[in-house]
């Protein structure tokens, strides 16, 4: 599975958009990119995954760049409770997903 | 749906114990997996079991054994408990293998020390 970075923590004003990058440069034609967060303490929790098209729910919006090469998770509207680390995978089918150690978002008043 | 539950939710040992981690999911999903989470680390990936009657090791899987009682039911077993297997355990489920997509449901985790 491809590897990712991101950045290891952001900031964000409660109410503003959030927008959390990740790099995937060596992501393959049958690879999707997975979101998940963690919020202190407990299991993470699924967020939204994409092949090649962006992709929007009810949590956030997933854009993926056309080389797919790149991503941004963006949650449009960022509460106190969105205050959690997030993790951007790359995986393919029937595969295990492998965390890294994600970007800690802090939100704030 | 209870969804992913693990028990117990904390627990001390010590160095050379023996304890099996229980956790169980409603949601008839067929592949479960097993991680540990070190403080400011992700998590890796123990042992996972991708359909009712296989187990397959994961990036960690020494001083680790399982069992995948049935469906529902996945197990850890620590046979001779050490300090460096301190940590946060969590256990997940999927709907299947060969899927298109990677959504995995966690448990709370289960807090195991060891001194």
């Amino acid at each position: 599975d491809a590897k990712t970075t991101q950045p290891p923590s952001m900031d964000c004003a409660e109410g503003r958009a959030a927008n959390l990058p990740c790099n995937h440069s060596t992501i393959s034609g049958n690879e999707y990119v997975y979101w998940y967060r963690q919020i202190h303490s407990q299991g993470p929790q699924y967020i939204i995954h994409g092949l090649k098209n962006n992709e929007t729910n009810e949590m956030a919006s997933l854009i993926i760049t056309e080389d797919r090469k790149s991503s941004t998770l963006i949650l449009p509207h960022a509460t106190l409770r969105d205050t959690a680390v997030y993790y951007c995978i790359v995986s393919g089918t029937a595969s295990k997903l492998t965390f890294g150690t994600g970007t800690r978002l802090q939100v704030t008043l | 749906n209870a969804g992913v539950t693990q028990t117990p939710k904390f627990q001390v040992l010590k160095t050379g114990q023996s304890m099996t981690l229980q956790c169980a999911q409603d949601m008839n999903h067929n592949s479960m997996y097993w991680y540990r989470q070190d403080p400011g680390m992700g998590l890796r990936l123990i042992y996972y079991s991708a359909s009712e009657g296989t187990t397959d090791k994961g990036e960690v899987p020494n001083g680790y054994n399982v069992s995948r009682l049935n469906k529902r039911e996945f197990s850890l077993r620590l046979e001779s408990a050490a300090p460096s297997q301190t940590s946060v355990y969590f256990c997940a489920s999927r709907t299947g293998t060969g899927a298109s997509y990677n959504e995995q449901f966690f448990g709370p985790g289960t807090r195991l020390t060891v001194l």
